[in-house]
Formats: C-alpha cells, structure tokens, sequence
C-alpha cells in the first residue's frame, strides 16, 4: 500500500530564505506527482506536476525534483515571501489507477 | 476560464439527516474525483468517475456513501444518516482523460454534523 510522508510537519523561516519542503512515498511504481498549495479554509492550488519520467519541474521560484527510484520528492521555494505562507502538500499517483494519494502536508510560515 | 466548482460552501446538518454536495467539473475535463479531508484522517480518496467507465468507488467509507456523474459532467455525492464523523471538508477536482493529467480541486464543501 503506497503510503506518502512529508517533513517537516511544519515549518518556520524569516522572509527571503530559500527553504526544501520533502516528500517521500513507499511504492516507487508512480505515474506522476503533484505539488499542491492549500490557504486555510480554501481548497487546493496545483503548483507543480511530474511525470514518471521526468526529473524536475520549475514554475517561477518554485521548483520541484522528483527521484522515483528513491521514493522522494522536494519543493525548492526561493527567496521566500509572507504571501508563500500556507500549507504544501504532495500527492501520488500510482500506476492502478486515478486517485491520488496525498502526504499530511508541510504548514509554512513566513516571516515578515 | 471557470474553475472547479462545489456547492454548498457549507452544510450543517442534523445526525441522521442524508445529505446532497455538488461538484461542477471543469468543461471539458471527463475525470472527476471526490476527496474528504479531516482533522485526523488528512486528504483521503473517495471516488473516481473515469468518462463511461465503471466508476472506481474503493475509498467509499461505508455504504451511506454514494455519488452519481449525470450526463459525464456533472456529480452528486450522497450520505446518507449522517454520522458525526463524516464531519469534514469534501473535495472535488477534475482533469483530462489522460492518465498523466493535472488534478485540479474546487474550493470544498465543509459538512458539519450535529
């Protein structure tokens, strides 16, 4: 059973640090993963998608690696802002099928 | 374009009282997925409608949950004698017929049971 795990739980940076939030799952047979941004109350922002194949993905100060044969993926956020803010979470999708199976997340907060 | 979207916002309902959320998906979009996310459980999979395909209902908590896709666009979850821990925010997200697509999600429906 896949199982995906985020670290830290939470997290804590003054402004314009550059900061790796971590995702790690079990079953490296994945179709793709996606990063995901979550404001309190709202729903989810998709940030980022990688395929299988691929190995990063870059949007903005956003990017993201991925190493299936290691089971882990990073958010690399550069020069970090108070409006970044929020939680991030990740999810997998395996090969059996559509859903996607998602970590507990990472809350960020920023510091002005 | 328009998003994903979900209504009610929100729903408070009595223990025992069924309940109705709706999901529009994106125009377009041929998958639809419901999630829920609790406190303790986290984002969970519910259901997935795949175009005309048997529709894969694996993460069905109980049997007091049913959703319906009318016309492959939009969906309907039901539960029904709701309990109190079915308290949680319901997620909706749609994406393209491939399989590699993008998920996107809709704002959520918070049910509340008392």
């Amino acid at each position: 059973k896949q199982e995906v795990t985020q670290i830290p739980a939470a997290l804590s940076v003054p402004e314009g640090e550059n900061l790796v939030l971590n995702c790690s799952f079990t079953d490296s047979a994945i179709y793709n993963l996606q990063w995901f941004r979550q404001d309190p109350g709202k729903g989810l922002t998709s940030l980022l998608l990688i395929q299988s194949s691929q190995r990063e993905q870059t949007s903005g100060r956003l990017n993201a690696s991925l190493d299936k044969s290691s089971g882990r993926s990073t958010l690399y956020i550069a020069a970090s802002q108070p409006g970044d803010s929020a939680t991030y979470l990740c999810a997998v999708k395996d090969n059996q099928g559509g859903k996607l199976i998602f970590g507990q997340g990472t809350e960020l907060s920023v510091k002005p | 374009g328009a998003g994903v979207s979900q209504s009610p916002s929100n729903k408070v309902t009595e223990k025992g009282k069924d309940v109705e959320l709706r999901c529009d998906p994106i125009s377009g979009h041929t998958a639809l997925y419901w999630y829920r996310q609790s406190l303790g459980q986290g984002l969970e999979f519910l259901i997935y409608f795949q175009g005309n395909s048997a529709p894969d209902k694996s993460g069905l908590p109980s049997d007091r949950f049913s959703a319906e896709r009318t016309g492959g666009s939009v969906s309907t979850l039901t539960i029904q004698r709701t309990q109190q821990e079915d308290s949680a925010v319901y997620l909706c997200a749609s994406s393209l017929v491939e399989r590699g697509a993008e998920q996107y999600f809709g704002p959520g429906t918070r049910l509340t049971v008392t």
